[in-house]
Formats: structure tokens, sequence, C-alpha cells
């Protein structure tokens, strides 16, 4: 079974330039996430899809933030303007929706701004 | 406010002894608690879960201990092997964040031979 597929690997760009990054849940998840990982730091949940609903995006900064997950399968996140601090991996995960609490991480998107 | 937290940023242990990595949390709402491990350029990876009606659960050469009263939870790795020499993140769920996974900063492991 393919896990969480998420591209580009890796992706370096100026400031202030947009960037988006994909992700494909594992086959048949309907839940899927997308976390900021910072140098040292755990993972932090920028927002959680059902299907195709955003049901919790507390944590995404919506003045340059967004996200997509057209038809609930694959999503995508966007940046427009990035900024310096954006620097990070995005790692995005999906889960049943009767097993949410074990998520299933795609490899993620290092991202260097510069 | 960070809700989980691991205190330790490294642990070095001798292969064939005993890893112990530690975690604390804050959030009384927690139900269910998962570690994970994570090699460098890869996801984390799902290793082992508890629930809070539980204090132990184990699984091969891994145990989770949950010491509700004391808001702590431990992962213990025996015996210990240098393919285990990864980053380790504990996490916690349910309550009202249910769906959602508050890791703690990692505890990097790094097992000698």
């Amino acid at each position: 079974e393919a896990g969480v597929v998420q591209s580009p690997r890796y992706k370096i760009i100026e400031k202030k330039q947009p960037v988006a990054f994909w992700c494909n849940p594992i086959s048949g998840h309907n839940t899927l996430y997308w976390y900021l990982q910072n140098l040292g730091q755990g993972p932090e949940l920028l927002i959680r899809y059902e299907n195709e609903e955003a049901v919790d995006d507390s944590q995404l900064p919506k003045d340059r933030f967004s996200a997509e997950r057209l038809k609930g399968v694959d999503s995508t996140l966007k940046i427009q303007p990035a900024e310096l601090g954006d620097s990070a991996v995005y790692l995005c995960a999906s889960s049943l929706g009767d097993r949410g609490h074990e998520q299933f991480f795609g490899p993620g998107t290092r991202l260097t701004v510069l | 406010d960070q809700q989980v937290k691991q205190n330790s940023p490294s642990l070095s242990v001798q292969e064939g002894r005993i890893s112990i990595l530690n975690c604390d949390y804050t959030n009384s709402m927690f139900d269910y608690f998962l570690w994970y491990k994570k090699y460098p350029a890869e996801g984390p990876t799902f290793l082992i879960s508890i629930s809070s009606i539980k204090d132990k659960n184990e699984d091969g050469r891994f145990t989770v201990f949950l010491n509700k009263s004391a808001k702590h939870l431990s992962l213990h790795i025996v015996p210990s092997q240098p393919g285990d020499s990864a980053v380790y993140f504990c996490a916690g769920a349910g309550g009202t964040s249910y769906g959602k996974l508050t890791f703690g900063q990692g505890t990097i492991l790094t097992v000698h031979p």
C-alpha cells in the first residue's frame, strides 16, 4: 500500500514569492492534515480536513496561507507571499475517520525562503 | 502554552541496554497518547499508543507507561538497537482537540554499538 505522497520534497524561493505544496493521502483515508514543523520542534497542526471540508483551520495564518482539498482526495497548501519565517518543513498526514488518532505522515516538503 | 513537553533534547544509550524517553503534559482533556519515531528526511512514523484508561501498553521491545496523576508518560525500549537511533516525539490527542495531535519538541535517541 502506498503511503502519503508529497511534492516537491524541497523548495527554495525568494521572499514575497508564492509557493504551493501538494499532498496525496493514503487511499481511503478521509481525514487529511497539514502540519508545520520548525527546526527542533514537534509538528504543529495548520489545518484538518474531513473529506473536502476544513473542520479545523484555527491555526492557519489566513492572511497568507490557503489550502484546498477538492473532491476530498488530494490537497494543496499555498503561501502567498512567502516570508523568511516560513522556512520550515511542511508535513501532510492522513487517517481513517474512525482511527483519527493514528495519523500517517508523508516525508514532508522542506521550504527555504531567502 | 506548551501542552506537551519533552524536557530531554537528547539521550545516548549503549546497544542492548534500556532506553527511557519521558514526556509530560498539562492538558487533562487528552484521552489518548502516541509516540512517533522520525528518521532524517522522513516523516514521523507511528510507534505505539496508549489510551488514558490504561497505564501500560506493550508492543514487542516497546512499552509505554502512563501516570495520569503525574501527567507523565514514558517510552521504554528494551533492548535498544542501533536502528532505534532517531528523534522520538510524544503527542496527546482528544477532548476538545479531537483529531488534532499536540506534539512535544522531540528527543534525539542515539544507540551506540
